[in-house]
């Protein structure tokens, strides 16, 4: 079935450095995508979305780049703080739109290093 | 706080009993979702109810039972579960918007 997945399981980086994490996404008609940061003990908590018509878009210290010919998704997180520490997954909405429905990656973990 | 409550945080049962899950939200959305979430992959949808009405029910076992009795209000059902239903069992809500917001989340643990 199709699935959404991420390159690395685990990501190390030292405070104050900026975090890239990656994400392929399996169908080429997704029209919409959402980054999720999951904190221990708590529910998916959204970070930042872009539509399949945008390359890029910036949240406070949150960029999302979309490059559709390769089916590729990424996060980048600058200036990586403690508070960043989870896990990261992202999410696509296959078409038919509008139905609610996405498909989630496996997950990202984020670890901060002091 | 994202708006949206799950009871209970925790549960443990055995395979012969029955208990459910309880959802509510605050935000007015229409949508309402049930994911299961198991160690090292990825959410998994199991129900989407919209307007009070399933619209999705993504292969999921009869033993889990969905009720939606308004748009703020999600349960789930539970009876004669096995080990590998252990998972963590997260609801959403959602408008048009497209964006979902989270519960915290009911860890289940199936003896």
């Amino acid at each position: 079935g199709e699935s959404v997945g991420l390159h690395l399981p685990t990501l190390s980086v030292q405070e104050g450095d900026n975090s890239i994490i990656n994400c392929a996404y399996s169908n080429s008609a997704s029209d919409y995508f959402i980054w999720y940061k999951q904190e221990s003990g708590k529910g998916p908590q959204f970070i930042i979305d872009i539509r399949s018509n945008m390359d890029k878009r910036q949240g406070q210290r949150v960029t999302v780049l979309l490059n559709k010919t390769v089916k590729h998704l990424s996060l980048q997180i600058a200036a990586t703080q403690p508070g960043d520490s989870a896990v990261y997954f992202c999410a696509e909405n296959p078409p038919p739109s509008g139905t609610y429905k996405y498909i989630f990656g496996t997950g990202t973990r984020l670890k901060v290093l002091a | 706080e994202t708006g949206v409550t799950q009871t209970p945080r925790h549960l443990v049962m055995g395979m012969t009993n029955k208990k459910s899950l309880k959802c509510e939200q605050h935000l007015g959305h229409n949508a309402m979702y049930w994911y299961k979430q198991s160690a090292k992959k990825p959410l998994e949808l199991m129900f989407v109810y919209n307007f009070k009405e399933q619209t999705e029910n993504n292969s999921v076992p009869s033993r889990f039972s969905p009720e939606c009795p308004n748009s703020s209000h999600l349960f789930l059902h539970l009876h004669t579960l096995q080990p590998e239903d252990s998972a963590l069992y997260l609801c959403a809500s959602g408008d048009k918007s497209y964006e979902q917001y989270f519960g915290p989340g009911t860890r289940l643990t199936v003896t």
